[in-house]
């Protein structure tokens, strides 16, 4: 199986800070990982796919970038709205695998 | 607008089951993957099984095979997963969720998903 370790496993930032999330694969998994945001209580959100595609409606705030087994979530500018826990997962195999997530307060 | 609506989750001793249900409507079933994704309290997600768009083909994680079964209900527009021989390490939020899988296979995710039900496995 691949695994997926994401650091930190939490953060604290300020409001309009620039925040980043890493995730690190144990193989190669070319561009083929997602970003999913977990609000307290809610289902997850896609925010990314393959890497660096925006889903539809997240605001242009949040980026992703990396290939191979090192891949970052960048926040621009942390919004108060942003509190939430965050997970990659990748695609290249089965079973698929998600990150342990990373935890972001304000 | 696309909605997915979970339900049958519940106390269950260890040995029982179970069989969630996932009501799909707002999109074209047959252009997409079905899958569930559980999260144990206060834990990450791990992917449980999921469906191919046909239905003719799924797969579990190593966790969950030979116990857990996917299936889709064309007339019901329904997911459903069989949890039988249930252990409390399946103590979890199950979640069904839209897999969108294109036809390059170059873009895969979990584009929608339901509000969970809650499965706990306690004598």
């Amino acid at each position: 199986d691949i695994q997926m370790t994401q650091s930190p496993s939490s953060l604290s930032a300020f409001v309009g800070d620039r925040v980043t999330i890493t995730c690190q694969a144990s193989q190669d998994i070319s561009k083929y990982l997602n970003w999913y945001q977990q609000n307290p209580g809610k289902a997850p959100k896609l925010l990314i796919y393959g890497a660096s595609n925006l889903e539809t409606g997240v605001p242009s705030r949040f980026s992703g970038s990396g290939s191979g087994t090192d891949f970052s979530l960048t926040i621009s500018s942390l919004q108060p709205e942003d509190i939430a826990t965050y997970y990659c997962q990748q695609y290249d195999n089965l079973p698929l695998t998600f990150g342990g997530g990373t935890k972001v307060e304000i | 607008q696309v909605q997915l609506v979970e339900s049958g989750g519940g106390l269950v001793k260890p040995g029982g089951s179970l069989r969630l249900s996932c009501a799909a409507s707002g999109f074209t079933f047959t252009y997409y993957y079905m899958g569930w994704v559980r999260q144990a309290p206060g834990k990450g997600l791990e992917w449980v099984s999921y469906i191919s768009s046909s239905r003719s083909t799924t797969s579990y994680a190593d966790s969950v095979k030979g116990r857990f079964t996917i299936s889709w209900d064309n007339a019901k527009n329904s997911l459903y997963l069989q949890m039988n021989s249930l252990r409390a390490e399946d103590t979890a939020v199950y979640y069904c969720a839209r897999y969108y899988y294109d036809s390059s296979g170059y873009f895969q995710h979990f584009d929608y998903w339901g509000q969970g039900t809650l499965v706990t496995v306690s004598s």
